[in-house]
């Protein structure tokens, strides 16, 4: 199974910050890498898909980058709706596997 | 707007089966452009994969649950169902039946707890 290994587990920051995460996959895995955002007691909502695509009516503060095996989700201004867990996943090959979360507070 | 949504017992007791299923609506589970996918998430864990049907019945599963899983299609009603056999307690989680296509998961139901417990 390909490993995803998100940096950092969790963060603390304001409202207006610039945040980012990574996700490192344990090869490569070219641009099959898509995020999701998860609030307390909902289902995980896709953000971005193909490392750069941003999902339909996502608020385009957020973007991501990357290809082989280095990934990066940043959120440019941080709103107060931004606060929950984000989570990678990869596409590339079956199991499909994703990160194991960022948690996203606010300081 | 596609919508899924699970059911079936939220409590199922050690050595029994696991049974869900998936309702979906706004859409048909026909689709030749679409897996139907379950994930499954322990209490404060991270998401686990479990496997997925296309319409053609064939069936993916993850590796570490291969030999206790089975997904199934029922066109007739726009249904997919999840049988997870010989459960302990470390099947406890949220399940979520999900829709893939074009590479990533877009549309989720809302999830629906199980408890595996005597």
């Amino acid at each position: 199974d390909i490993q995803m290994t998100q940096s950092p587990s969790s963060l603390s920051a304001s409202v207006g910050d610039r945040v980012t995460i990574t996700c490192r996959a344990s090869q490569s895995i070219s641009t099959y890498l898509n995020w999701y955002q998860q609030k307390p007691g909902t289902a995980p909502k896709l953000l971005i898909y193909a490392a750069s695509n941003l999902q339909s009516g996502v608020p385009s503060r957020f973007s991501g980058r990357g290809s082989g095996t280095d990934f990066t989700l940043t959120v440019s201004s941080l709103q107060p709706e931004d606060f929950a867990t984000y989570y990678c996943q990869h596409s590339y090959t079956l199991p499909y596997t994703f990160g194991q979360g960022t948690n996203l507070d606010i300081k | 707007q596609v919508q899924l949504q699970e059911s079936g017992p939220g409590l199922v007791k050690p050595s029994q089966t696991l049974s869900l299923t998936c309702t979906v609506s706004g859409g048909s589970i026909s689709s030749d452009s679409h897996y139907w996918t379950w994930i499954r998430q322990p209490a404060g864990k991270g998401l686990e994969w479990i496997g997925r049907i296309y319409i053609s019945g064939n069936t993916n599963y993850n590796p570490s649950l291969t030999s206790r899983v089975s997904i199934s299609l029922d066109t007739s009603k726009n249904q997919f169902s999840l049988k997870l056999s010989s459960v302990t307690a470390a099947d406890t989680a949220v399940y979520y039946c999900v829709r893939y296509g074009y590479w990533y998961f877009d549309y989720w139901g809302p999830g629906i707890l199980v408890t595996v417990s005597s």
